[in-house]
């Protein structure tokens, strides 16, 4: 099935600065790649996602880019806000049994 | 985008009794939906798919007889901790994927919190 690694495990960023999380995959079928937020003590969020048709998307201060040959993709954050403090759940669709495989998170601290 | 909801958000129970928790999605149909654990600081532990109208399949390592799932409707699952124990007490979250061309959003639950005293 799917693997999905996600680095770095925990990252501290200055507020303004940005903040990038990659995730790698294993299963070169998996079309789908969605990213979640999970502030403490609440349910994940879908933040943005990606397919595979496409290389790059990006809504306000979020993106994420998508490289297929190499199987990873990335979420970045700019001008980081403390409110973006939280665990970032990367995820892979697998195509043979439409399940989503989970990364271990990356907890990100936004310090003020 | 669509809701799941799940409950109760947090239930104490002592050792020895069953729990049930309900996930529902209420504006989509979920064929499938998904039973996680997950421990303080750390990922979401996949425990079982539950598949509408037949078994649940089980992830390695987790007791089917223990953690009971019914998929009764295409909107509502259920998760039963039977004979709960201490070391039973964590953040159980489910999620529905609503499936469609090229993805299968997933929508998670609150989640609930279970303390076994």
């Amino acid at each position: 099935g799917e693997n999905v690694e996600q680095h770095p495990s925990t990252l501290s960023v200055q507020e303004g600065d940005s903040a990038v999380i990659k995730c790698t995959y294993s299963d070169s079928a998996s079309n789908y790649f969605p990213w979640y937020k999970q502030e403490l003590g609440k349910r994940p969020q879908l933040i943005i996602d990606i397919r595979s048709n496409v290389g790059e998307k990006k809504d306000q201060r979020i993106a994420v880019t998508l490289n297929k040959t190499a199987k990873h993709f990335s979420l970045h954050i700019t001008e980081t806000q403390p409110e973006d403090s939280a665990v970032y759940f990367c995820a892979a669709l697998s195509g043979g049994n439409n399940r989503l495989a989970f990364g271990k998170g990356n907890q990100v601290v936004v310090i003020p | 985008g669509a809701v799941v909801s799940q409950h109760p958000s947090r239930v104490i129970c002592k050792s020895g009794t069953s729990v049930k928790i309900e996930c529902r999605s209420l504006d989509f149909q979920a064929t499938t939906m998904f039973w996680y654990r997950q421990f303080p600081k750390q990922s979401l532990m996949l425990m079982a798919t539950s598949n509408e109208g037949s078994k649940a399949t089980y992830e390695q390592g987790v007791e089917k007889d223990k953690f009971l799932i019914n998929h009764a409707s295409l909107t509502l699952s259920t998760l039963t901790v039977t004979s709960a124990h201490p070391e039973d007490s964590s953040f159980y979250i489910c999620s529905a994927q609503r499936g469609g061309p090229g993805g299968a959003e997933a929508f998670f639950g609150q989640g609930t919190r279970l303390t076994v005293v």
